[in-house]
């Protein structure tokens, strides 16, 4: 049963550009969530996608954009990079429907903007 | 302002005695407590959970307690080993949207001394 796969493990882009990052569920999950984790900090919430849909967003500005794809996989979109979204992008998957789902996590993509 | 707080960045413990981690909220809506555990170049992964209506959950070696009118929980480790260091987050939800997005304290990061 495989978890919650992201990729690339790591990634090294220049202020003002743009990043795309990707990550497939674990087996039978069917909504997935993306969350920033800042040095000494702990995960932000960006947003979750379910049905194909964005369903919440956290306190993120527009840069930041994703899309779920039929087969649930999912990808994160950030334009106009800056210093400070260097950070580990965090996946993590859980089941709709469910009261009080618990979200598991994948390995995180490493980002540094330089 | 952090709803979610995690106010010892750190832990050191000796093998076999109990590790005791705490957390404090200031939401009175959350409702599902979690507590994640974290290891170097790995996301988060999912230790134990518990629902407002409880006020203890067990484990096997990890109990979680919840104290609502304080909005503080914690977690035990008995026996801690040296594998349990890591570091740990304090997690917390509310039904939004028809769906639960934990929000994240910064962490404590155990050390289990052999």
């Amino acid at each position: 049963d495989a978890g919650v796969t992201q990729s690339p493990t790591h990634l090294i882009k220049t202020r003002g550009q743009q990043v795309t990052l990707r990550c497939s569920p674990k087996s039978g999950h069917d909504t997935v969530s993306w969350y920033q984790q800042a040095l000494g900090q702990g995960p932000q919430f960006i947003f979750q996608y379910y049905e194909e849909e964005e369903r919440q967003r956290g306190n993120f500005p527009d840069r930041f954009s994703g899309h779920q794809f039929p087969n649930y996989s999912s990808e994160l979109n950030v334009n106009a990079l800056l210093l400070g979204d260097s950070a580990l992008y965090l996946c993590a998957s859980s089941l709709a429907g469910r009261a009080q789902e618990t979200q598991y996590f994948g390995p995180g993509t490493r980002l540094l903007v330089l | 302002d952090q709803q979610v707080k995690q106010n010892s960045p750190s832990l050191s413990v000796q093998e076999g005695r109990i590790s005791i981690l705490n957390c404090d909220y200031t939401n009175s809506m959350f409702d599902y407590f979690l507590w994640y555990k974290k290891y170097p170049a790995e996301g988060p992964t999912f230790l134990i959970s518990i629902s407002s209506i409880k006020d203890k959950n067990e484990d096997g070696r990890f109990t979680v307690f919840l104290n609502k009118s304080a909005k503080h929980l914690s977690l035990h480790i008995v026996p801690s080993q040296p594998g349990d260091s890591a570091v740990y987050f304090c997690a917390a939800s509310a039904a939004s949207g028809g769906s639960y997005i934990p929000t994240f304290g910064r962490g404590t990061s155990l050390i289990v001394h052999p």
